[in-house]
């Protein structure tokens, strides 16, 4: 079991650039979410996919964020046109259907936009 | 809507000692999910305990205890014999069951553990 794992772990860009994030879930997991915390803040759910399918998104993802899963294993999620008020902890989380669902998170990927 | 709240931004522990961090939640909902996970400076969260909400008896992990009120809406983490490495933000986590899919954190608390 080697854990969520996510690329990059830091991100700078400046804005009005695109970027895309990658998310790697422990491989037998078929529940992958999307959060993003900012400082002092608990994480904030912004989505969730169940295999390929992604199942529900939150009000916080704009129109500029996408998220991908397209073999049901690793998920890409994309924010177009950053703001700095994109700036924050972007965080990823994978689990297997069970009674209680647990959620192990990745380490995150830490976006700067100047 | 669920909210968590935890009350206590940040606090302190001298090592070996005990410590109880607060949470609270606000939920319509009967059977529910409650979870206390760690996160270290510069480190992924992880998992340190979880409760359900139909089960009494309060759940147990090594060092970590919880004591869940389920009338009051409490959830608060004991920690016994605090070490060094305990020192982290730690989050309360609510997830309704049957919806598996979102979970409300709070605002975390920091936990400074002082040798």
């Amino acid at each position: 079991d080697t854990g969520v794992s996510q690329d990059p772990r830091h991100k700078i860009t400046k804005r009005g650039q695109n970027v895309t994030f990658r998310c790697d879930p422990i491989s037998e997991h078929n529940r992958l979410y999307w959060y993003r915390q900012t400082l002092g803040q608990g994480p904030e759910f912004l989505t969730y996919f169940q295999n390929e399918a992604q199942l529900e998104k939150s009000r916080l993802l704009s129109d500029r964020f996408s998220a991908e899963r397209p073999k049901g294993s690793f998920s890409t999620l994309e924010i177009q046109r950053t703001e700095q008020g994109d700036s924050a902890m972007y965080l990823c989380a994978s689990s297997l259907v069970s009674v209680t669902d647990t959620q192990y998170f990745g380490p995150g990927t830490r976006l700067t936009v100047l | 809507a669920q909210t968590v709240t935890q009350s206590q931004p940040e606090m302190s522990v001298q090592e070996a000692e005990t410590v109880t961090l607060s949470c609270t939640y606000d939920t319509s909902e009967s059977n529910y999910y409650l979870f206390w996970y760690k996160q270290p400076p510069s480190r992924q969260m992880i998992l340190v305990i979880r409760q359900e909400a139909y089960k009494q008896q309060n759940a147990t992990e090594n060092r970590f205890s919880v004591n869940f009120q389920k009338a009051a809406k409490s959830f608060s983490l004991k920690i016994s014999d605090s070490q060094l490495g305990d020192t982290a933000m730690y989050f309360c986590a609510f997830m309704k069951s049957g919806n598996f899919n979102k979970f409300y954190f709070g605002s975390g608390t920091k936990l400074n553990v002082k040798p």
